[in-house]
């Protein structure tokens, strides 16, 4: 089975910019779940999708969205990009039968 | 904010030697899990134990859940070169929201 696949793997971009990110689960896994991590704050939950629907959601501003497929392929958009914004991206599937959650390579964010 | 907070924050160990890493929480869980991480990379899911699990076992892993002290730790033996990562344990409260510590930089030295 193949494992969560993140694209693209770097991106950089300038302040004010707006960000994509994609990420495809495990075959199979409906719940997909989105985290930041910096030196400073370490690992952050961003979101979680399941069946095209965000089930649950951290603290963070109107400017992080995303949105799940009927693939169950998932999106993140960060808008008006800012320095801080500037993180490993991770996104995670979960299948429907355990709690372990599986992530992907990540996406190396820069803002410039 | 952070539920888990590892210790010790750093370990430096000997090849062969086994390494103890420990976290704590704040508040009830319905499981948690510990994760590895090789230079920024992605996370690799260790283990997962369950509320009402006190130990489990995986190849050289063996982690123990503590929910009245809400503690757990990791104990890696016979570590090897390749152990040399960051760990970090997360906590699930049944909401697939995990909450993750600063996590804990092991080496190992050849």
């Amino acid at each position: 089975k193949a494992g969560v696949t993140q694209t693209p793997r770097y991106l950089i971009k300038t302040r004010g910019q707006q960000v994509t990110l994609s990420c495809s689960p495990i075959s199979g896994h409906r719940s997909v779940s989105w985290y930041q991590q910096t030196p400073g704050q370490g690992l952050q939950f961003l979101f979680e999708y399941f069946s095209e629907t965000q089930r649950n959601k951290g603290n963070f501003p109107g400017r992080f969205s995303g949105r799940q497929f009927s693939n169950s392929r998932s999106e993140m958009n960060v808008s008006t990009l800012e320095l801080g914004d500037s993180a490993l991206y991770l996104c995670a599937s979960r299948g429907p039968l355990y709690n372990e959650q599986f992530f992907g390579p990540g996406t190396r964010l820069t803002v410039l | 904010s952070q539920q888990g907070e590892e210790d010790p924050q750093a370990l430096s160990i000997q090849e062969g030697e086994n390494a103890t890493m420990n976290c704590s929480y704040k508040t009830s869980i319905n499981n948690l899990q510990w994760y590895r991480q090789n230079s920024g990379r992605g996370l690799v899911h260790l283990i997962l134990i369950r509320s009402n699990e006190r130990e489990k076992h995986s190849g050289r892993l063996r982690v123990t859940l503590d929910t009245s002290k809400k503690s757990s730790s990791l104990l890696i033996t016979a570590s090897r070169a390749a152990d040399t990562a960051s760990y970090f344990c997360a906590t699930d409260r049944a909401n697939s929201k995990l909450t993750f510590g600063k996590g804990i930089t092991l080496s190992v030295r050849p």
